[in-house]
């Protein structure tokens, strides 16, 4: 039973280019959620998605954007990258929407230059 | 803010000693969640208290939940060193505090 799996591991980018992160959820998940998380901190929700469309979004610019396809795999978007996007962004599957147990994928660092 | 307050931030203690962390928020709550997180990497689901639920065990883990002073708190008992990592509690299902780093000394 395959867990949460993220591409790529790891990314160096230049600011002002834009950056395309994926996440294929935990087999019979079909919610996924995205959180960025700066060295040292905990992890800040960035949005949801559920058949296929946001559900709910934290306080994040429309830089970031997303999608999830018909097999619940999902991809985070960012435009016009800033230094400040430099983080470790994780995303969680989880089934449904209820008060949910989510389960995280190991992450993909994002380094900006 | 929704998101949950750890405390203290970082706790070093003995093997074989037990941890306890605690979880501030200012919100109300439908559930309460807690989380480890080995060095930078992913996340790994602890438990889930409900906001009816005072007290919940799992192992050698042990959370309570306050819903009038909206605040919990993780008792890791018997620690080992294995258990060294950061912990976070999550409200709302998604809004995480800035974690407990906890150093358990062999």
């Amino acid at each position: 039973d395959a867990g949460v799996t993220q591409s790529p591991t790891h990314l160096i980018k230049t600011r002002g280019q834009q950056v395309t992160l994926r996440c294929s959820p935990k087999s019979g998940h079909d919610t996924v959620s995205w959180y960025q998380q700066a060295l040292g901190q905990g992890p800040q929700f960035i949005f949801q998605y559920y058949e296929e469309e946001e559900r709910q979004r934290g306080n994040f610019p429309d830089r970031f954007s997303g999608h999830q396809f018909p097999n619940y795999s999902s991809e985070l978007n960012v435009n016009a990258l800033l230094l400040g996007d430099s983080a470790l962004y994780l995303c969680a599957s989880s089934l449904g929407q209820g008060p949910m147990r989510q389960y995280f994928g190991p992450g993909t660092r994002l380094t900006v230059t | 803010s929704q998101q949950g307050e750890e405390d203290p931030q970082a706790l070093s203690i003995q093997e074989g000693e037990n941890a306890t962390m605690n979880c501030s928020y200012k919100t109300s709550i439908n559930n309460l969640q807690w989380y480890r997180q080995n060095s930078g990497r992913g996340l790994v689901h602890l438990i889930l208290i409900r906001s009816n639920e005072r007290e919940k065990h799992s192992g050698r883990l042990r959370v309570t939940l306050d819903t009038s002073k909206k605040s919990s708190s993780l008792l890791i008992t018997a620690s080992r060193a294995a258990d060294t990592a950061s912990y976070f509690c999550a409200t709302k299902e998604f809004y995480f505090g800035s974690g407990t780093k906890l150093n358990v000394k062999p």
